[in-house]
């Protein structure tokens, strides 16, 4: 079975300090991974997402993720955060989206991020 | 914008009874999906649906029907409401473009038992 595990339930960091959200999946065959963002009363948004090609995706509002294999992770990071990055961000992994998984998330327990000025 | 209504957005109900939220797409994709949002659990499949007539159960299915007798509309019902289901409701979709299983969402129904 797979399952995402997000490291800390709120993170807090300055305005223009580096942001690191911390996602580890657990997946019996290769996976799909996803970052997901929500801000207050909206539905989730794709960040970015990581399909066996790049290790390193590059998403939106200036994002990356890096796809580590060996330690089973898919941090996300963002080297300087603005204000408007404050919002919840959930981890998601998928596997073989064709087949029997009919393309179902698994998601992590999300990170609500806090941005001080 | 991936054409998803969710209604009602909101409601407010009393436990035991009945309650149905609808998730509309005008894009007419195959897979469907119903997860409900909770502080401390993230997202959570309920039911999901990959065709007309063609739905299954997701990790939380209990106490929840679905229905899909058209593309376009997927309808959760809770046949009798309790308070734990209390939650934030959200539909999604999968695009047919690419292989990759990345979900589109809805608004979110808000859902309030008392």
């Amino acid at each position: 079975a797979q399952s995402v595990t997000q490291l800390g339930s709120h993170v807090s960091v300055s305005e223009g300090a580096l942001v690191l959200l911390r996602c580890n999946y657990s997946s019996s065959v290769p996976p799909y991974l996803f970052w997901y963002v929500q801000y207050p009363n909206q539905g989730l948004q794709l960040l970015l997402k990581y399909t066996s090609a790049a290790t390193l995706v590059k998403g939106i509002n200036g994002f990356e993720a890096e796809f580590k294999k060996s330690e089973t992770s898919f941090h996300l990071t963002k080297p300087s955060a603005h204000m408007s990055d404050a919002a919840e961000y959930f981890c998601a992994v998928s596997f073989n989206a064709g087949g029997t998984s009919y393309g179902k998330l698994t998601f992590g327990q999300g990170t609500i991020l806090t941005v001080h000025p | 914008d991936a054409g998803i209504t969710q209604s009602p957005r909101h409601k407010v109900t009393e436990t035991g009874t009945p309650v149905t939220l609808r998730c509309h797409q005008t894009e007419n994709h195959r897979y469907m999906y119903w997860y409900r949002q909770d502080p401390g659990h993230g997202l959570r499949l309920i039911h999901y649906s990959y065709g007309v007539k063609d739905t299954d159960k997701g990790e939380v299915s209990d106490g929840y029907s679905v229905s899909r007798s058209k593309t376009e509309d997927f309808l959760l019902t809770l046949e009798s409401a309790t308070s734990s289901q209390t939650s934030v409701y959200f539909c999604a979709i999968r695009t047919r473009t690419g292989n990759t299983g990345e979900l589109f969402f809805g608004e979110g129904s808000r859902l309030t038992v008392l």
